[in-house]
């Protein structure tokens, strides 16, 4: 079964901080894709950034990184200097193969900016 | 352009209507997706359209019927709803619906079941 677990239900940074969302998963795959989506307040989800299982290099997108440790089975998303848009909640997903592009989501991470 | 849209934003219906969301993409997306999103969590997968025809359907009861009329348009025809169905409905497309292929979502249709 895929499990995956966030474990932070909230969390907070002051502005232009750095931030590290914790994501963990349980799989037999050795193929698979990693995602973060975030979600704000009565906004929609957009994708923030993914990761093949394959490739050993961490992604990035601007702002936002990620601590990809396969043999752990680890996720992290790292988030340079805070802004206060970043105030969302964060969705960790998993996706093995061969299941129909369907996505094993976590509970979720509420992260509030302060300014 | 990766937009996704859904109508209406907001929907207020009782018991005994029957009413339908629409989603619509332009992307050339080959897959759509029905999710069904309570405050606070994750959202739930309810149906999969891949190449307009009804891939998956995750054991959701039949008061919910989804409808691909074309490539660019996913409806959720309701009818005889119940109070617990109140949530955030998502509709989201990808390329296809292969391993990998990137969910884009629409901002959803906050529906509530009185």
């Amino acid at each position: 079964a895929q499990t995956v677990t966030q474990s932070q239900p909230e969390m907070s940074v002051q502005e232009a901080e750095t931030v590290t969302l914790s994501c963990t998963y349980d799989t037999s795959e050795s193929n698979y894709y990693l995602f973060w989506y975030k979600q704000p307040p009565s906004r929609q989800m957009i994708l923030v950034i993914r990761q093949e299982a394959y490739k050993q290099q961490n992604a990035t997108e601007n702002r936002f990184s990620v601590n990809f440790q396969k043999a752990a089975k680890s996720f992290s998303l790292k988030i340079s200097d805070s802004q206060l848009g970043d105030t969302a909640m964060y969705f960790c997903a998993f996706m093995p193969p061969n299941t129909g592009n369907q996505f094993y989501f976590g509970t979720g991470t509420s992260l509030t900016v302060i300014p | 352009d990766t937009e996704v849209t859904q109508t209406p934003k907001h929907l207020v219906m009782g018991m005994t209507n029957k009413k339908s969301l629409k989603c619509e993409q332009h992307m050339g997306h080959r897959a759509m997706y029905w999710y069904k999103q309570k405050a606070k969590k994750p959202p739930e997968l309810m149906f999969v359209y891949s190449y307009e025809k009804l891939s998956i359907n995750e054991s959701v009861p039949s008061r919910f019927s989804p409808e691909c009329p074309n490539s660019s348009l996913l409806n959720l025809h309701l009818h005889a709803l119940q109070p617990e169905d109140s949530a955030l409905y998502l509709c989201a497309s990808s390329q296809g619906s292969g391993s990998q292929e990137t969910q884009y979502f629409g901002p959803g249709t906050r529906l509530l079941v009185l």
